[in-house]
């Protein structure tokens, strides 16, 4: 079945610093892959997503390329903020069928000024 | 910009109660859906609802849960007979079109005691 692994939490940085939550996936053929961001008391929102290989999704300083080869979907972020204090979810979904995303367990960020 | 709301935030309930979870997607959004998330747990798979049925659903939706849309705006999960294990955080999304990512509201604590 499809299933995403991501980096256990929390991870703490400061303010600044550089950022890689990591995450891999199983799957068959070429799902799309997704990252979401949930803050403190909200719901999860779309934060980038790339739907081929080698394709590299953006948004808000924040980028993942989609590597085939090593199904991996790597977040990274080169000077992180305190807002960007939250729980990061990897998800994929599977090629020609479902559209229903497969989530990661989420990976807690927490940056200190 | 549209937002998908749910209520209540919290509820608390006795075991053994029915509980009903309310989400009012998006106006113009025709799939619906619910997960849940236990804590430290994954985001979860439910349920999908589209032309008034069910289009999809999980291993986890079994004859302890019905959704409806009883009117033209809200999405409700009912709950029967509720578990100390239903204890999670659910929440509702929504979408105009399948392939689309979804749209999710803040969530409902749900605490069984």
């Amino acid at each position: 079945g499809n299933s995403v692994t991501q980096m256990e939490g929390p991870v703490t940085l400061s303010e600044e610093a550089f950022l890689t939550i990591n995450c891999t996936y199983t799957a068959t053929g070429y799902p799309s892959l997704f990252w979401y961001v949930q803050y403190p008391g909200e719901g999860l929102q779309l934060l980038l997503k790339a739907t081929k290989a080698d394709d590299k999704g953006s948004n808000k300083g924040f980028e993942a390329t989609y590597r085939k080869e090593t199904t991996s979907f790597h977040l990274e972020k080169g000077s992180v903020q305190v807002s960007d204090s939250a729980v990061y979810f990897c998800a994929l979904t599977p090629p020609g069928g479902s559209y229903i995303p497969t989530f990661g367990r989420g990976t807690s960020l927490i940056v200190h000024p | 910009e549209p937002e998908v709301t749910q209520t209540p935030s919290h509820q608390v309930t006795q075991m053994g109660q029915e509980v009903i979870l309310r989400c009012v997607p998006i106006s113009n959004h025709l799939y619906f859906y619910w997960y849940r998330q236990i804590l430290g747990q994954k985001v979860e798979f439910l349920v999908s609802f589209y032309n008034n049925e069910i289009s999809e659903k999980s291993e986890i939706f079994d004859d302890q849960f019905s959704v409806e849309r009883p009117d033209g705006s809200n999405f409700t999960l009912k709950i029967r007979s509720t578990k100390l294990e239903d204890s999670a955080m659910y929440f509702c999304a929504s979408t105009r079109d399948r392939d689309q990512p979804q749209h999710f509201g803040d969530g409902t604590r749900l605490s069984i005691l």
